[in-house]
């Protein structure tokens, strides 16, 4: 089981790039790297997922090097609404292999 | 599309009682997930079902806690007696794929259970 390391806490600015770093020096070759955001009283969301390289969607960016001990969720352009508990996940979906760690709160200020 | 849907919504009861919770996962997806969220504790996974068959119930508590999933459509977490460590915002996840996949898996907004 893979575990994940990432700061418990960021703050940033509306209009402003954000990048949540998420260690994972164990991750096996057939993990994946998920991450989900969630907002109070919601539950988590997905926002994007990679194996390896580069993943971009309408909503973030994923960085993954070539060793993948790490991966770099990318926000562009924050806004207040951003605001929430990030969290990185290894593993395949199924079961146990795949746990929440605590995740990265998120303050996004005007 | 609808999402995993819970209800209820919020639940507040006194302990001894027994408590049933349900989550009727996305239509299609035949993996469903019970998860437990505490401030402590953070998110927890109680028991994840594949095909309405139980793959992984390490995560239940203790004897207190059962699930079900009769059909595709339905699941339930019953709590009997409660206790005020219940105390928790239960979720329900479901995705599609096989036992071990790397598709997503969607949540529902929860269930915040109380006991007195």
């Amino acid at each position: 089981l893979a575990k994940t390391t990432q700061p418990i806490s960021m703050d940033s600015y509306e209009g402003q790039e954000v990048n949540i770093t998420c260690s994972h020096n164990n991750i096996a070759t057939n993990d994946y790297i998920t991450w989900y955001q969630q907002f109070p009283s919601q539950g988590p969301r997905f926002i994007i997922q990679g194996y390896k390289t580069k993943v971009t969607n309408e909503v973030a960016s994923l960085f993954i090097p070539a060793d993948r001990k790490s991966s770099t969720l990318s926000l562009p352009r924050v806004s207040l609404s951003d605001t929430a508990v990030y969290y990185c996940l290894v593993g395949l979906n199924a079961g146990n292999m795949l746990t929440f760690g605590g995740g990265t709160r998120l303050m996004v200020k005007p | 599309d609808a999402g995993v849907i819970q209800s209820p919504r919020h639940e507040v009861t006194e302990m001894g009682q027994e408590v049933t919770l349900r989550c009727k996962p996305i239509s299609g997806h035949n993996s469903l997930f019970w998860y437990r969220q505490t401030m402590m504790r953070g998110l927890e996974l109680l028991i994840y079902f594949n095909n309405n068959v139980p793959i992984d119930d390490s995560g239940m508590p203790e004897d207190r806690f059962s699930a079900k999933m009769p059909n595709a459509s339905f699941s339930t977490l019953k709590i009997q007696p409660s206790e005020p460590r219940d105390s928790a915002v239960y979720f329900c996840a479901s995705r599609s794929g096989a036992v071990k996949s790397n598709q997503p898996q969607h949540f529902g907004d929860g269930t915040r259970l109380s006991i007195l």
